[in-house]
């Protein structure tokens, strides 16, 4: 089955504490995203790659990092999370023409 | 700047009446257009898209969407809308350049019994 998976689904943490969630696709997509989707502002791309050692900035790149070793998977970082940077992320990845295919969300609080 | 604009916050339809979305793009070159849907505490489905051609085109769920490059416009339609069609509904252009998907603010869509 085409997905795309994202771990963990929910997480809670503290203020400074590293973190990792990753994504992964198993469509061989070029194209990958996160999102951060939150109340009264939609959805916000935060980092994309358009192929393997390919990443630029979103819209709303402060306070995160990528990677993309392998074409297949993309993990957002965040060095030291700070609680505005709680929100539910999403993850995608498309084909260069492609309509986009979305994880399930990484609901992620800081406290 | 690309841009996408749904004017539509809420939206509050019958069950099995029409449904109409609206949709406008701000897009230099010919746009690719699409339109999501998310259902509460799910992710974002791809219900169609754009690329070029048939300016009407088909989706799941019985939805279709109409470009209109003259109006800048790809509003989303369905004949009869059922119950389980209650969701928030992106509108979003592709930069083909750069592979980046620029979503509209979303219309959340109501349905009465």
């Amino acid at each position: 089955e085409a997905q795309v998976t994202q771990n963990p689904r929910y997480l809670i943490t503290v203020t400074g504490k590293k973190l990792t969630v990753t994504c992964s696709q198993n469509m061989n997509h070029e194209y990958m995203s996160w999102y951060r989707q939150d109340p009264g502002l939609g959805l916000r791309q935060i980092y994309y790659s358009m192929n393997v050692e390919v990443t630029d900035k979103g819209d709303v790149p402060e306070g995160y990092k990528v990677s993309r070793k392998e074409k297949r998977n993309f993990p957002l970082i965040l060095e030291s999370p700070s609680p505005n940077q709680t929100s539910l992320y999403f993850c995608a990845s498309r084909a260069r023409a492609g309509g986009g295919v979305f994880g399930p969300g990484t609901r992620l609080t800081v406290l | 700047a690309q841009s996408v604009t749904q004017p539509d916050i809420h939206i509050t339809v019958s069950e099995g009446a029409s449904l109409e979305l609206r949709c406008n793009y701000s897009y230099g070159a010919t746009p690719y257009l699409f339109w999501y849907v998310q259902s509460p505490g799910q992710g974002l489905q791809l219900l169609l898209k754009y690329f070029s051609g048939d300016t009407l085109v088909q989706g799941i769920k019985g939805f279709e969407a109409e470009f209109k490059r003259s109006q800048s416009s790809f509003n989303l339609r369905k004949p009869s809308v059922h119950w389980s069609d209650a969701a928030e509904y992106f509108c979003a252009v592709d930069n083909y350049n750069t592979g980046k998907l620029i979503f509209g603010q979303g219309t959340t869509l109501q349905v009465k019994p």
